[in-house]
């Protein structure tokens, strides 16, 4: 079975710099896709960023990027330039290739200091 | 607008009673699930449906019921079995293609007292 974890239950940033949030992930499927979820405090959830297991380019979605390592099936989500509005829990979720079942890691909540 | 629409927003019931909640979507998606988030858990799917009249067994299914008579609706029952129910549920949809993302409800807070 598919697995997804983060290790990182809390992170804080300084306004303005850069944090990355870590993502592993297990699967036995070759095709497969990534995404970060943010959920701030009133509970939506709100896509960040996809990525698709066969492209090698990471995505970048303005101040988000990803470093995808496939081979050591690593899912990374960098912020640039960190806002107040960033202030969430972040969510990583794999989503397979071989039906619509779609997992999320336990999340990260990070904190940005003003 | 499209969207997908979960209510009550805030439930309250009684242990030892079954409770519905609802989750409906005018996005003609063909996939629905459920997930339950607990502080420290994470989203942890509970059941997912794929096409009406068909669905299938998350990680904690265990206590909890679905149907899935109508494409748009994809109602969750909390049964008496569930140990403990109190949680914050949230409800998804997708497209069904493999490449695309779950869009979100606004989650149901149930309180079991």
């Amino acid at each position: 079975a598919q697995t997804v974890t983060q290790s990182q239950p809390e992170m804080s940033v300084q306004e303005a710099e850069t944090v990355t949030l870590s993502c592993t992930y297990d699967t036995s499927e070759s095709d497969y896709y990534l995404f970060w979820y943010k959920q701030p405090p009133s509970r939506q959830m709100i896509l960040v960023i996809r990525q698709e297991a066969y492209k090698q380019q990471n995505a970048t979605e303005n101040r988000f990027s990803v470093n995808f390592q496939k081979a050591a099936k690593s899912f990374s989500l960098k912020i640039s330039d960190s806002q107040l509005g960033d202030a969430a829990m972040y969510f990583c979720a794999y989503r397979g290739n071989r039906d619509d079942k779609i997992i999320f890691g336990k999340g990260t909540r990070l904190h940005i200091l003003p | 607008d499209g969207g997908i629409t979960q209510s009550p927003k805030y439930l309250f019931r009684k242990e030892g009673q079954n409770v519905t909640l609802s989750c409906e979507q005018n996005l003609n998606h063909d996939a629905m699930y459920w997930y339950r988030q607990d502080p420290g858990q994470g989203l942890r799917l509970i059941y997912y449906s794929q096409i009406v009249n068909d669905f299938q067994k998350g990680d904690i299914a265990e206590g909890y019921s679905v149907s899935r008579e109508k494409k748009e609706s994809f109602p969750l029952t909390v049964t008496s079995a569930q140990k403990n129910p109190t949680a914050f549920y949230l409800c998804a949809s997708s497209i069904g293609a493999v490449n695309t993302e779950a869009f979100f409800g606004q989650g149901t807070r149930l309180t079991v007292v």
